[in-house]
């Protein structure tokens, strides 16, 4: 299958700091990337849709202004968390839509543990 | 809007045993149910059904669709040790791809 690559896997940071997240189609080209988080024992939550070239569509009760997301080419969109707090710790997971060759599958990348203290 | 009901969300079973998991769902213009795996990092993908009635194989998962029903199962025959998880269901719907996810079946299956 597709493969998707996240970076960083694992970061901690202090309250107040902005963290960056990196979500990649290695083998593919992905037009629309999600991004989701997911707390313990939970399912996944989704907070946006990242679309290449235009603005990223949030779902409700999710801060734009707080997780920024941009996705300038099609093959990386990045998840920035501005200016976090302790309950913005969470797993987040990006994942990237391959429409090619009559499919259309969502793969996911391997996920990114924030910790804020 | 969009619903995914996964049915057991716990199960325990013996190393060959099969197991069956469902997912009920509810989606305006529906496009596609996947299944996936999750252990310990991100959901890994199984199969991805559109067509009611055909079944998908993968060794010893094996998947099927119900549209007219609105449901998926899940079988797993002779279960290992290695399929202990999180099977998540998820449905894809709408203009924007989205998908929206149950809350998973954890199936832990002991030697």
């Amino acid at each position: 299958g597709a493969v998707v690559s996240q970076h960083p896997s694992w970061v901690i940071c202090k309250s107040g700091t902005s963290v960056k997240i990196e979500c990649r189609s290695l083998d593919f080209q992905a037009t629309t990337m999600f991004w989701y988080r997911q707390f313990p024992k939970q399912s996944l939550m989704l907070m946006a849709t990242s679309n290449e070239g235009s603005k990223a569509t949030y779902e409700q009760g999710v801060e734009k202004d707080k997780f920024l997301i941009n996705h300038a080419s099609l093959t990386l969109s990045t998840l920035t968390v501005t200016s976090a707090h302790p309950e913005d710790s969470s797993f987040y997971i990006c994942s990237a839509r391959d429409s090619q060759g009559g499919t259309d599958t969502q793969y996911f990348g391997p996920g990114t543990r924030l910790t804020v203290l | 809007e969009d619903k995914v009901v996964q049915s057991p969300l716990s199960l325990v079973v013996h190393e060959g045993d099969t197991v069956t998991l469902n997912c009920s769902y509810e989606v305006t213009n529906f496009r596609s149910l996947l299944w996936y795996k999750q252990e310990k990092k991100a959901p890994t993908f199984l199969f991805m059904l559109t067509s009611s009635g055909i079944e998908k194989k993968s060794g010893r998962l094996s998947s099927i669709l119900d549209k007219k029903e609105l449901f998926s199962i899940l079988n797993i025959t002779a279960t290992q040790t290695g399929d202990s998880a999180i099977y998540l269901c998820a449905v894809s719907g709408g203009s924007n791809y989205k998908l929206t996810f149950g809350k998973g079946t954890l199936l832990t299956v002991n030697p």
